[in-house]
């Protein structure tokens, strides 16, 4: 069984503040790790997909790096605002084989 | 494009009733995945799928659980004889191949066991 957990459980920020948080993941055989965004009452969407150590990508405020010789991965978000708001899950492929194995995700509150 | 459809969007079913649900996945993806969130759960991998192939049920319950994807309609998730803890949301996610893009979400299936 993998484990793929992510930390914290939940956090509430302020607007306006920069936040972040991790995802950890076995560091041996290494495919994909993917960010989705899971707004309540939504469907999970995804945010990036990071195959290589080192990745880091962007998409407006919030980005994402990458470690997979120590098996974590941080997701940023600059600047939150209360659309932020969600539950942020990461998924992890150990092959290209079509199965993820999904943390049980973060789930951001941004207050205005 | 119409994304990832699942219905019914709620099902309410008694204890010893089947339950089925369906789920068409994107247009031009042949990769379906069924995940089960129990209450207060995360995201948990069912079964992976391809036309007329079962590639993974690794995560499937070993009884009254199966799942199809036939050439033709729909993948269908089937719980026969549900109990109280078959009360769960049921998410389909569909991939044109499975090479590490990410999987699209179909808006669930909340399923409610009387």
């Amino acid at each position: 069984i993998l484990n793929v957990e992510q930390s914290p459980q939940s956090l509430h920020v302020q607007e306006g503040d920069s936040t972040n948080f991790t995802c950890s993941f076995p560091s041996s055989n290494f495919y994909a790790l993917h960010w989705y965004r899971w707004e309540t009452a939504k469907s999970p969407e995804a945010l990036f997909v990071m195959t290589l150590n080192g990745d880091e990508k962007k998409k407006g405020r919030i980005s994402a790096t990458l470690n997979t010789k120590e098996g974590y991965s941080y997701l940023y978000i600059k600047g939150s605002q209360p659309e932020d708001s969600a539950t942020y899950l990461c998924a992890f492929d150990q092959t290209n084989a079509g199965k993820s194995t999904f943390g049980d995700g973060t789930t951001l509150t941004v207050k205005p | 494009n119409a994304g990832v459809m699942q219905n019914p969007r709620h099902l309410v079913r008694r204890r010893g009733q089947e339950a089925r649900l369906r789920c068409s996945p994107m247009k031009g993806h042949s990769h379906v995945y069924w995940y089960r969130q129990l209450p207060e759960e995360g995201l948990k991998f069912m079964v992976y799928l391809q036309k007329e192939n079962i590639i993974d049920e690794s995560g499937m319950p070993k009884e009254r659980f199966s799942a199809e994807f036939p050439k033709e309609g729909p993948s269908i998730l089937r719980i026969q004889q549900v109990v109280r803890g078959d009360s769960a949301a049921y998410f389909c996610a569909s991939s044109p191949v499975p090479d590490g893009q990410p999987q699209h979400f179909g808006d669930g299936t909340r399923l409610s066991i009387l």
